[in-house]
């Protein structure tokens, strides 16, 4: 079946302009992620979402940085007013409910603010 | 505070050279242990999930094993198709029952022919 999709799949800004990003999960997954990798470094968590409980925003490094779910389905990542250090891949990743580790991912959305 | 150590940061391999990947963590209450293949541009893949010491997991030319202070990741007479960065992560109780995920910095391994 269809895995989760992100996109856009590069996006280039200029530093102070906000961006969206989007994920679509697998279809019946509950569980949502948001990562961030930089480059050459492992993945960073940032917010999870699971079925109408409140996210868990603890990742999250600035007031910058927020995200959005409807209900089970898409998420938006969006970062406000960029800067050059939030250049990096930003990884999506649904799983089928919060008792089930497995965590099945997005191809990314590499972002780069010049 | 909890962590994940991988190492060597990057390895390379001749084909048929058989080798082994390790992750060190420390972490309070362990939930699982789990191996992920990344390629390059592309989203980390699912390989393996260890739930507790003593597990050993295989498929095809890997297999990953648990001790309660590191896993091994093993690959037996690899492939060039075998080059990729493998992830490992672990999964740790956090208030509110949330399960994240957290990452080693992964191993970058080159099998060449």
């Amino acid at each position: 079946g269809a895995g989760v999709s992100q996109s856009p799949s590069n996006k280039v800004t200029e530093k102070g302009k906000d961006v969206e990003l989007r994920c679509d999960p697998i279809s019946g997954h509950t569980a949502l992620y948001w990562y961030r990798q930089r480059l050459g470094q492992g993945l960073e968590f940032l917010i999870y979402f699971q079925g109408n409980s409140a996210p868990d925003k603890s990742g999250l490094p600035s007031d910058r940085f927020s995200a959005e779910r409807t209900g089970e389905s898409v998420s938006t990542l969006t970062i406000q007013r960029t800067q050059q250090e939030d250049s990096a891949v930003y990884l999506c990743a649904s799983s089928p409910d919060r008792d089930n580790y497995e965590q099945y991912f997005g191809p990314g959305t590499r972002l780069t603010v010049t | 505070e909890d962590q994940v150590t991988q190492s060597p940061e990057a390895l390379r391999l001749q084909e048929g050279e058989s080798s082994s990947l390790n992750c060190s963590y420390t972490v309070s209450g362990l939930r699982g242990l789990f191996w992920y293949r990344q390629d390059p541009g592309k989203g980390p893949e699912f390989l393996f999930t260890l739930y507790s010491a003593g597990e050993e997991k295989e498929k095809e030319r890997l297999k990953a094993t648990l001790t309660k202070k590191e896993s091994f990741l093993h690959i037996t007479a690899p492939k060039p198709e075998d080059s990729a960065t493998y992830l490992c992560a672990v999964q740790a109780k956090v208030s509110g029952g949330y399960n994240k995920l957290i990452f080693g910095a992964g191993t970058r391994l080159a099998v060449h022919p």
